[in-house]
This record gives C-alpha cells, structure tokens and sequence, in this order.
C-alpha cells in the first residue's frame, strides 16, 4: 500500500515570502501525486497533480510542485505567499491503476502580515 | 455545475440516534466517494462507488456505518447507532473517467457532532 509522510504540522510564513512544504511518499507500483488546499471550513480543492511527463508541475494560485523520483517525494512551493494562502494544505497519493486516495496529514500554512 | 452537494451541513445528535449524510455528485460523474476527517486520524477513504455499485468498502470502520447509493445523482452514509467518536467531518466527492478523471472534486462536508 501507498503511504504519504508531510514533514510539517505547521508552518507560519510571512507575507510576500517564499514557502515549501514537503511531501514523501512511498509506494511499490507507480503512483499519481496531488496537493490540495483547505480552506476554513470548506471543502478540498486541487491545486495541482502529477500524472506523467515534466516534474515540475505548475498549478492554481501560482502555486507549483516538483516531482522527485529518487527521493520519493512531491514538494510544493510558492514564490510570494499572500495572506488568502491560510489554510490546511495536503499531500495526497493514489496508485495508477486504482481511484483510492491516501492523504498525509496536513500542513498548516499561516501567513502573517 | 453546482458542485457536489452536501447534506445537512451541520448535525448534532445525541449518542445511539440514527445519523445519516446525504451527497449529491456532480452530473456526470461516475465516481463517488466517502470520507471522513478527524484531528487523530486525519483524512480517510471510508468507501468509493463506481455506476452506483460499491466497490471499495474497507475503510467502513463497523456495521454500524452503512453507505448506499440508490442512483447516479445520490448518495447516503448512515451511521446507526451513533457514537461519540464518530464526531467528525465528513467528505463527498466525485469524479468521472476521462477527461481530468484523476481529479476528486470534493463537497464542503457534514460536521457531525455526536454528544
């Protein structure tokens, strides 16, 4: 079974400064990776996903990500964070030939003034 | 689209009481899913429908969680009894084959509080 490790509960980031939050994961078979955003109180919302081709996979909110197959991991970045950025933010991993999602634990993203 | 649809958004009950959670997936799509969120276990898959049929019900905690989905545009999970430890969020989402099939659009939840 698929497994994802995000290495942050928390991270608390100023405004227009940079951010990464990291993702691991392990799976024996070959797998398609995703970032979701939480907002307060709402729903998940894709950000972005890996599915096959370049490992640099840009998404919604000038958000991006990059895929790294030596080191099983899919970190996430952005260059200048704005305050609407708060929010719960999760790495999530599902095997190619299946529709079952595994989720990390979360990463609380801060963004203070 | 109206996105998935969630219903009630909110529930409280009292422990050993009927609960259930109704969904309504977007048009189209194929793919329905149940899961549920908590501060200890974080995010997880309870079962997944594909044309209305069950097909992955492992993460169903017990037979007191029950989920059906009678036809393509609904969808319910009930929980009888209820327990305190079942307080959680709950998840709907949805996808359809093809095009950005790999992609789960999620509903804004059910947050159930059993007392």
């Amino acid at each position: 079974a698929q497994s994802v490790t995000q290495l942050d509960s928390q991270v608390p980031v100023f405004e227009e400064a940079p951010v990464e939050l990291r993702c691991n994961y392990s799976s024996s078979v070959s797998v398609y990776l995703f970032w979701y955003v939480q907002y307060p109180n709402q729903g998940l919302q894709l950000l972005l996903k890996y599915l096959s081709g370049s490992t640099l996979v840009k998404g919604i909110n000038g958000f991006e990500a990059e895929f790294n197959k030596s080191q099983t991991s899919f970190h996430l970045r952005k260059p200048s964070v704005h305050i609407s950025d708060t929010a719960e933010y999760f790495c999530a991993v599902r095997r190619s030939n299946d529709y079952k999602l595994s989720f990390g634990a979360g990463t609380t993203v801060t963004v203070r003034a | 689209d109206a996105g998935v649809i969630q219903s009630p958004r909110h529930e409280v009950t009292e422990m050993g009481q009927e609960v259930t959670l109704r969904c309504k997936p977007i048009s189209g799509h194929d793919y329905l899913f149940w899961y549920r969120q908590t501060m200890m276990r974080g995010l997880e898959l309870l079962i997944y429908f594909n044309n209305n049929v069950p097909i992955d019900d492992s993460g169903m905690p017990e037979d007191r969680f029950s989920a059906k989905m009678p036809n393509a545009s609904f969808s319910t999970l009930k929980i009888q009894p209820s327990e305190p430890r079942d307080s959680a969020v709950y998840f709907c989402a949805s996808t359809k084959p093809g095009q950005g099939m790999e992609t789960q659009y999620f509903g804004p939840g059910t947050r159930l509080l059993v007392l």
